[in-house]
């Protein structure tokens, strides 16, 4: 069963940062919060993960509460090809599943 | 470097059929392998995944099986499909070895049409 929450869609204008939120209020202390993505008819790519501290990347940031209820990643200036559905997912380190929720379909408005 | 293959990438098969459906790896050795289904619109259903040759572990009861005849091959099956089988179907892998956290990288897809 997928752990986490996210809401069903986003717009965000061209240019402009998207914040996409991620509820995963019963994560446990070695778990970690894992970002994909999945653009229309493609695999999930992955972007992002962390711990409890905030990461960053050459494709995103994520932000991380401080009681790991919740996190946000960051797009910090979409473009069109950011369109797709962003998955989270809370998995522990040794861990062999992957349990993705239905995702944010975020489409990135010209 | 790694890389993933699925076969075929479409697939249009009558109710009843058979099916298999396979995923190799390269550039890696003894990786944990995954199938997932993604119907129309919806999320990703974790299926099978499997830690080593001959060792398949099933997440939803169903018509679908898997097998791991080798290190890097991992297969989806089924004797006779139903039309509910539709879907997306991604194969994904992890390192298997060494320690600490990996993360999982998915394959091009086959999208499988059953009539």
């Amino acid at each position: 069963d997928a752990k986490t929450t996210q809401p069903t869609s986003m717009d965000c204008a061209e240019g402009r940062a998207a914040n996409l939120p991620c509820n995963h209020s019963t994560i446990s202390g070695n778990e970690y919060v894992y970002w994909y993505r999945q653009i229309h008819s493609q695999g999930p790519q992955y972007i992002i993960h962390g711990l409890k501290n905030n990461e960053t990347n050459e494709m995103a940031s994520l932000i991380i509460t401080e009681d790991r209820k919740s996190s946000t990643l960051i797009l910090p200036h979409a473009t069109l090809r950011d369109t797709a559905v962003y998955y989270c997912i809370v998995r522990v380190v040794a861990g062999n599943q992957f349990y993705f929720g239905t995702g944010t379909s975020l489409t990135v408005i010209p | 470097s790694q890389t993933i293959h699925q076969w075929p990438a479409t697939l249009v098969q009558p109710v009843g059929s058979p099916l298999s459906l396979e995923c190799t790896v390269e550039g890696t050795s003894n990786p944990n392998l995954y199938w997932y289904r993604q119907a129309a619109g919806r999320g990703l259903q974790l299926l099978f995944y499997s830690v080593g040759i001959g060792q398949i572990s099933s997440e939803v009861p169903q018509n679908l099986s898997a097998s791991r005849p080798q290190d890097r091959q991992f297969i989806l099956s089924s004797k006779k499909l139903l039309l509910s089988d539709s879907g997306f179907y991604l194969c994904a892998w992890i390192p298997g070895n060494g320690l600490g956290l990996k993360t999982q990288y998915f394959g091009p897809g086959t999208r499988l049409l059953v009539l």
